[in-house]
């Protein structure tokens, strides 16, 4: 069955840079576009950035670009979000999630919380 | 980017209550819209997906309207399960926006 395992959480002093992780299963990487969204302490969901499955796309929210990357390792079955110039409105719980084939995200990960904080 | 809200921002019901919650965007997106609930410590579950398509396993007390900018998610008759956050989400262009979210509480 469809597996998404987020990683690479943790605490970062503003400026710092933290890469985050999903390791899939059940499904083939580059067939989907994959997804990352976070959700602040008692707020609602954010989208953050998504990669294209066929030829690498991505795009990234306003609050993110120019700090934020999303790539995918499709021979690792991994996507990853690397997290530069963090600030401490980016702490949130960051969630990896797989499009379905008609919209929407039917699968998603456990999350894993990063925390920007000096 | 297209902006998503929603109205109520919080509602309050019994189990057996029929309950309606509406989404609007800045810009027509067809029927690209979906509909998640969240419950305490867990992801968001999809429920509804290109505006009234139920996603496998969702009971059917869960109806999804609408087509251009304005959007329904209507619960037949609330079950104790149904008591989460819901909202509505998207998927017409990236960045593919969340709406703010409706907090629905038992009363």
């Amino acid at each position: 069955q469809v597996q998404l395992v987020e990683s690479g959480g943790g605490l970062v002093k503003p400026g710092g840079s933290l890469r985050l992780s999903c390791a899939v299963s059940g499904f083939i990487l580059s067939d989907y576009y994959m997804t990352w969204i976070r959700q602040a302490p008692g707020k609602g969901l954010e989208w953050v950035a998504h990669i294209s499955g066929r030829d690498s796309n991505t795009h990234y929210a306003d609050s993110v670009k120019g700090r934020f990357t999303i790539s995918r390792d499709n021979a690792k079955n991994s996507l990853y979000l690397q997290m530069n110039s963090l600030r401490a409105e980016d702490t949130a719980f960051y969630y990896c999630a797989r499009e379905g084939d008609y919209g929407g995200y039917p699968s998603w990960g456990q999350g894993t919380q990063v925390t920007v904080s000096s | 980017d297209i902006q998503m809200t929603q109205s109520p921002s919080s509602l309050s019901a019994s189990v057996g209550d029929r309950v309606t919650i509406t989404c609007r965007a800045s810009q027509s997106i067809g029927s690209s819209l979906n509909w998640y609930h969240q419950k305490p410590g867990k992801a968001p579950k999809l429920l509804i997906y290109d505006s009234s398509t139920l996603q496998n396993g969702v009971p059917s007390t869960f109806i999804g309207t609408g087509s251009g900018t304005d959007f329904t998610l209507t619960i037949t008759s609330l079950h104790p399960e149904d008591f989460a956050i819901y909202y509505c989400q998207q998927s017409y262009s990236a960045p593919r926006t969340f709406g703010p979210g409706t907090r629905l509480e038992t009363k």
